[in-house]
């Protein structure tokens, strides 16, 4: 079974600054699809930014970037120039590709409350 | 695309009674997931559709609870004889399977159930 650790419950930046958020993550499936979801307060999940793991390049999305380390199992999201409307709860999360037959659910971890300071 | 929404959006129930919640997902994503998430945890998967059919079910889904999706479209997640236990927030997410890339989930806003 798959098991995604977030460690850090709770981080806090200043606008405009660069924040890290850490993920680990245990499997032993080779190839796999990682996500970091953002759950802004009282409003519905939404996707930030995905990666699969048979690309070696890291994804981006404006601001948003991962350091994939596929050895190390290890997928932190880097946000940069915080904005106020990055608070939220973030999400890691791992899926197996559909390809194996298996039923794509997405394992999450606990999450990290981000908060942005003005 | 108006996005995958959910009805009620917040249920508050008595013990013992049962409750009903409908998602309906994005027009023509095939898959739809159930996920069920406690205060201060990730969600948790519960079941999922790929069409009308149901693939796969969680441990966590007692007896109690039982999901269709009649038409492949809306889906209802009905709990029986609730229990304080039961109060969460519980997700619906659909996706496009079979594009060849990731099966990317597009959540929607929850139903959040307390059981006094």
């Amino acid at each position: 079974a798959q098991t995604v650790t977030q460690s850090q419950p709770e981080m806090s930046v200043q606008e405009a600054e660069t924040v890290t958020l850490s993920c680990t993550y245990d499997t032993s499936e080779n190839n796999y699809y990682l996500f970091w979801y953002k759950q802004p307060p009282s409003r519905q999940m939404i996707l930030v930014i995905r990666q699969e793991a048979y690309k070696q390049q890291n994804a981006t999305e404006n601001r948003f970037s991962v350091n994939f380390q596929k050895a190390a199992k290890s997928f932190s999201l880097k946000i940069s120039d915080s904005q106020l409307g990055d608070t939220a709860m973030y999400f890691c999360a791992f899926m197996k590709p559909q390809n194996t037959g298996a039923n794509s659910k997405l394992t999450f971890g606990k999450g990290i409350t981000l908060s942005v300071r003005p | 695309d108006t996005g995958v929404s959910q009805n009620p959006r917040h249920k508050i129930t008595k013990r013992g009674q049962n409750v009903t919640f409908r998602c309906d997902p994005i027009s023509e994503h095939n898959r739809l997931y159930w996920y069920r998430q406690t205060l201060g945890q990730g969600p948790e998967f519960l079941t999922y559709f790929q069409n009308e059919a149901q693939l796969e079910k969680s441990r966590l889904l007692s007896d109690r609870f039982s999901a269709e999706r009649p038409k492949g479209s809306f889906s209802t997640l009905e709990i029986q004889r609730t229990e304080q236990g039961d109060s969460a927030m519980y997700l619906c997410a659909s996706s496009l399977a079979g594009g060849g890339g990731p099966d990317t989930q597009y959540f929607g806003p929850g139903t959040r159930l307390t059981v006094l």
